[in-house]
Order: C-alpha cells, then sequence, then structure tokens
C-alpha cells in the first residue's frame, strides 16, 4: 500500500496524558498537513509542512499541541495533557511538489487516528 | 475569513434518482474549489476540483460540479445515484495565493436505498 498511513488508528487515554500520533506520507510527497474532526463536522486544519519546516499552524493549535516533521519524512503529533475536547479524528494528508501551483495540489488523505479522552 | 456551508446535512435517495448536493461558499478573492468523498470505512478522496476554465468540472464515477461564481456556488451532481454512492461528501476551498490548507464544509451524509 503506497498511500498515506497513519498509526495507531485508535486510542484511548485519561484525561491529563500524553499522546503521540504518527504520519507517514507518500514516499517523496514534500509537504504534509494535519487536519482534526469532530463529530458532524469537516476536517480542521491544524498544520502544514514542507519538507521539515512547519509554514503555518492554525489558532486551534494550543501550547499542549506540537507537531514535527524530522528529516521530512514522516511526522508527529503531540497532545499534551489531554482534555476530553480533544477527543477527535485526526487526519493526515500529503501532496507532492511538482510542477502545479501548490493550490492546485491535491491532497492525500490517511485513514486517521482516533482519539478518545475519558 | 473563508467559510464553506452544506446545506443538506442528511440525504436519503432511492437508486437511479438524479442528484444534486448544495455547497457556498464565502470568499472575496479567487478560490479552489473540492469535492472530498469518504466511503464507509475508508478515507477521504478527491472526486474532482476546479481551479479555472470551464466551469462544469466533471469527475470520478460519474459526478460533475458546477461552478457559480456569481452564486459563490460549486454544487455536485449525478444524473444516477447507485448504492455505492452512500457516503459522506465534503465540499472545501483554499484560497489562490495562500498556503494550500483546505476549508471544508460539515459534509452530507448521503444514503441510497436499493
Amino acid at each position: 500500500d503506497t498511500g498515506v498511513s497513519q498509526n495507531p488508528r485508535h486510542k484511548i487515554t485519561k484525561r491529563g496524558q500524553n499522546v503521540t500520533f504518527r504520519c507517514d506520507p507518500i514516499s517523496e510527497h514534500n509537504r504534509l498537513y494535519w487536519y482534526r474532526q469532530t463529530l458532524g463536522q469537516g476536517p480542521e486544519f491544524l498544520t502544514y509542512f514542507q519538507n521539515e519546516a512547519q509554514l503555518e499552524k492554525s489558532r486551534l493549535l494550543s501550547d499542549r499541541f506540537s507537531a514535527e516533521r524530522p528529516k521530512g519524512s514522516f511526522s508527529t503529533l503531540e497532545i499534551q495533557r489531554t482534555e476530553q475536547g480533544d477527543s477527535a479524528m485526526y487526519l493526515c494528508a500529503s501532496s507532492p511538489t511538482g510542477e502545479l501551483p501548490l493550490y492546485q495540489e491535491t491532497q492525500y488523505f490517511g485513514p486517521g487516528t482516533r482519539l478518545l479522552v475519558l | 475569513a473563508q467559510s464553506v456551508s452544506q446545506h443538506n446535512h442528511h440525504v436519503i435517495l432511492s437508486e437511479a434518482a438524479s442528484l444534486e448536493l448544495g455547497c457556498n461558499y464565502s470568499y472575496g478573492g479567487t478560490v479552489n474549489l473540492f469535492w472530498y468523498v469518504q466511503y464507509p470505512g475508508q478515507h477521504l478522496q478527491l472526486l474532482l476540483k476546479y481551479f479555472s476554465g470551464d466551469p462544469l468540472v466533471k469527475g470520478i464515477k460519474g459526478f460533475e460540479a458546477e461552478f457559480i461564481k456569481s452564486k459563490f456556488s460549486f454544487n455536485l451532481r449525478k444524473p444516477s445515484v447507485q448504492w455505492s454512492d452512500t457516503a459522506e461528501y465534503f465540499c472545501a476551498v483554499n484560497a489562490q495565493g495562500a498556503t494550500n490548507k483546505l476549508i471544508f464544509g460539515t459534509g452530507t451524509l448521503l444514503a441510497v436505498q436499493p
């Protein structure tokens, strides 16, 4: 399977614990995005990487959230001191850097990590 | 700020019925428009996209969408739905020149009855 992969697929944690999610983009895709989707809503943008540089962060990404993309390959999203409001599906997407302008690139989404904070 | 509205949260159709899902966006500049679909148990995948040119765009599986600039709309259509079209459909926009973050609508859950 050469699509975007995410691990774990499900995570149940207690309030106050830290969690970390991993995203492996499609090989050679330079751009990587994180989104969050809550019940009954569409995905909401969290952050964007081009290679290893984090170029944009949403206001949704509080101080408890941090994302990294070392070496411009896989990415991790960490949530510290989880709260019940963090329960959501966390989606990762990647897109290639090619001949198309940035805004014309198609984003390919992974299956997501579903987080439940008790 | 950009926003996307999808008017229908749930749609139930019988097979062979025609489909039209509404999408309106709010943004004053030039936008790019997308429809994504999420089949049960699967991840989001692109149905079609519009950047410029012919406002009627065709996507996969017989879907099409029409961009009407004066109405800020990008409605999704299919002449005859099948049971396999049962899925959640999301309209999304991004702004040309900005980063490629997508702004999604709340989605429309389509159930096609055999």
